[in-house]
């Protein structure tokens, strides 16, 4: 298994550009998670998914969509890029509920982004 | 909501002390505790992990932590540290009922002078 898998590993952009970053999973995981990791401000929750169809919004969502049309695919966009959004974005994904939350979270690599 | 609190941000230490990383967490009800590592370059994986049973959990690489109900807390030991822990460690919790999508904490940066 490959795990979870993030595309592009860097990125620059420019105000006002538009991008999607990509999230895929091999193990089958109900529940996608998109993060970011800013200094001194640990990881904080942008959107999440526990199935295909269904997504919803975590603690940051503002200036980003999410949608899940497979079970094995989260891609992450960002609707017009902002220096505030220059970060480093992890996908998560875990096996989901029914294990009442115990479950491990796997983490993909990271695409860190810059918007100059 | 659940909120998670790491008081310490950087500790620096060298080979051989002990560790000792706070962690406390404010929700009344029954939660699952992590703890996550990031060694430098790399992505976040599992150190351990609490959800049941006896509240002294023990995970890869020596390290373990105790989960002090009355306490809202769950510190992460190591007795005697390696320059190899250098890393990001991460507290996390997520509460039972609801979407189980686990809160995380500001992270503590720990450097380990050899």
């Amino acid at each position: 298994n490959a795990g979870v898998t993030q595309t592009p590993k860097f990125q620059v952009l420019k105000t006002g550009q538009s991008m999607t970053l990509q999230c895929a999973q091999d193990m089958n995981h109900e529940y996608m998670s998109w993060y970011r990791q800013d200094p001194g401000m640990g990881l904080r929750l942008i959107h999440y998914s526990v199935g295909a169809g269904i997504t919803d919004q975590g603690e940051v969502p503002n200036g980003y969509n999410v949608s899940r049309s497979t079970t094995e695919d989260f891609p992450l966009r960002l609707l017009s890029a902002a220096p505030s959004q220059t970060s480093v974005y992890f996908c998560a994904s875990r096996p989901g509920q029914g294990r009442l939350g115990t479950d491990t979270q796997y983490f993909g690599p990271g695409t860190r982004l810059t918007v100059l | 909501a659940q909120s998670v609190s790491q008081h310490n941000h950087h500790v620096i230490l060298s080979e051989a002390a002990s560790l000792e990383l706070g962690c406390n967490y404010s929700y009344g009800g029954t939660v699952n505790l992590f703890w996550y590592v990031q060694y430098p370059g790399q992505h976040l994986q599992l150190l351990l992990k609490y959800f049941s049973g006896d509240p002294l959990v023990k995970g890869i690489k020596g390290f373990e932590a105790e989960f002090i109900k009355s306490k809202f807390s769950f510190n992460l030991r190591k007795p005697s540290v390696q320059w190899s822990d250098t890393a990001e460690y991460f507290c996390a919790v997520n509460a039972l009922g609801g979407s189980y999508i686990p809160t995380f904490g500001r992270g503590t940066s720990l450097i380990v002078h050899p």
